[in-house]
């Protein structure tokens, strides 16, 4: 069975720390995502990838930064949490030329 | 900038009657319209995808069609069942990268 699978269902944090949020696919999928969901906002890409060590910001990168060392590797660095990031954050991939997305089962993140 | 919204936010209808959710979005310069499911504080399920190419897709219960020029998407959901409470978001893809811009989402309830 096909997935995604993000390493933390739940984490909290405090103000300051960094946070890595992991992220692993088993598609052999070309593209991963970053993105965040909050309430009123809806999901929100922060960053996405397209090859191993190749990164574009997305919507809203302010706060965060990413790295992909192996294809099927994509973390989300939160440099110096802080309370805003509060959130739930999921991670997805997609391959051309159907880009089909598979999503994982997202980390809620709580930073106090 | 492509925006896409979903009305309704809300919906409530008895077991065994047919569901309807709609998507319209604002740029009819797409690559593909996806449609998602989200259970409560889990991730994004994929149901159905549609290519610019294609009017409609079709899996099981589940049938959406795709008009561009008038930049519209309907999701049917026939003869539903309890199991199908969930929110139901539309994305658009409009680059080769394959990102997403999603819907708000429609939070239905199916009442037995």
């Amino acid at each position: 069975d096909v997935k995604v699978t993000q390493s933390s269902r739940y984490l909290v944090k405090r103000t300051g720390e960094k946070v890595f949020l992991e992220c692993v696919q088993d598609m052999d999928h070309e593209n991963m995502f970053w993105y965040r969901q909050d309430p009123g906002l809806g999901l929100r890409l922060i960053y996405f990838s397209y090859d191993v060590k190749m990164k574009e910001k997305g919507d809203i990168p302010e706060g965060y930064s990413v790295s992909r060392e192996k294809k099927e590797r994509f973390s989300l660095i939160l440099e110096s949490a802080s309370t805003n990031q509060t959130s739930m954050y999921l991670c997805a991939s997609s391959s051309p030329p159907v880009y089909g997305y598979t999503f994982g089962s997202g980390t809620r993140l709580t930073v106090v | 900038k492509q925006e896409v919204t979903q009305i309704p936010a809300a919906l409530s209808v008895p077991e065994g009657e047919n569901l309807v959710l709609n998507c319209s979005f604002t740029d009819s310069a797409i690559y593909n319209l996806q449609w998602f499911r989200q259970d409560p504080g889990k991730g994004l399920t994929s149901l159905l995808l549609i290519q610019s190419s294609q009017r409609e897709q079709t899996s099981g219960r589940l049938n959406a069609s795709l008009d561009k020029s008038s930049g519209r998407s309907t999701l049917y959901i026939a003869a539903s069942q309890p199991g199908d409470s969930a929110t139901y978001l539309c994305a658009v893809s409009t680059d080769s990268w394959g990102k997403l811009q999603f819907g708000a989402g429609t939070q239905v309830v199916v009442t037995p």
